[in-house]
């Protein structure tokens, strides 16, 4: 079984742009979590989707977005980006919410602003 | 405000010996706990978990404790091998309020040879 696959891997943008990051979860996992993770940081929540919807929302501002498709593949999309975005952003899947579900994360998406 | 910390960077064990990270909580609001372990260039990996209700959870060579009184948590490796060198993360959530899921920022952990 495949697990969670992100891409791109590796990505540079300059300041103002746009990226959009995507993911496909574990087959049969409904429940996708992006994480942003700032070097010499623990992963920070940002969203959370679950069946197409918005189940939760980190302390991110509103140049972040996201949404998850009816295969419940899910792209996470951030405008006007500044240097801080730079992060290793990671996303995460489950049968379903609750934090009693084990996530299973993929490798990330290394996001570079230069 | 960090609501999970975990304060030892870095530790460093001999292989066979017992390894133990720590995590403390402030979030009186917090009812499962959750370590995670990072090897480079791959997401974290899901090790071990632990209910409010419970004060151990034992899988194989790990077992958590949790220590309500206290708001802390460890982690307990034995015996340690060489494959464990990698990055613990403490993790909490209030699985009664919403499902986000707040980390530490990590703790190292080297097996010596």
């Amino acid at each position: 079984d495949a697990g969670v696959t992100q891409s791109p891997t590796h990505l540079i943008k300059t300041r103002g742009q746009q990226v959009t990051l995507r993911c496909s979860p574990i087959s049969g996992h409904k429940s996708v979590s992006w994480y942003q993770q700032v070097l010499g940081q623990g992963p920070q929540f940002i969203f959370q989707y679950y069946e197409k919807e918005e189940r939760g929302r980190g302390n991110f501002p509103d140049r972040f977005s996201a949404r998850q498709f009816p295969n419940y593949s899910s792209e996470l999309n951030v405008n006007a980006l500044l240097l801080g975005d730079s992060a290793l952003y990671l996303c995460a899947s489950s049968l379903w919410t609750g934090a009693n579900q084990p996530q299973h994360f993929g490798d990330g998406t290394r996001l570079s602003i230069l | 405000d960090q609501q999970v910390k975990q304060n030892s960077p870095s530790l460093s064990v001999q292989e066979g010996r017992i390894s133990i990270l720590n995590c403390d909580y402030t979030n009186s609001m917090f009812d499962y706990f959750l370590w995670y372990k990072k090897y480079p260039a791959e997401g974290p990996t899901f090790l071990i978990s632990i209910s409010s209700i419970k004060d151990k959870n034992e899988d194989g060579r790990f077992t958590v404790f949790l220590n309500k009184s206290a708001k802390h948590l460890s982690l307990h490796i034995v015996p340690s091998q060489p494959g464990d060198s990698a990055v613990y993360f403490c993790a909490a959530s209030a699985m009664n309020r919403d499902d986000k899921i707040i980390f530490g920022k990590g703790t190292r952990l080297h097996i010596l040879p």
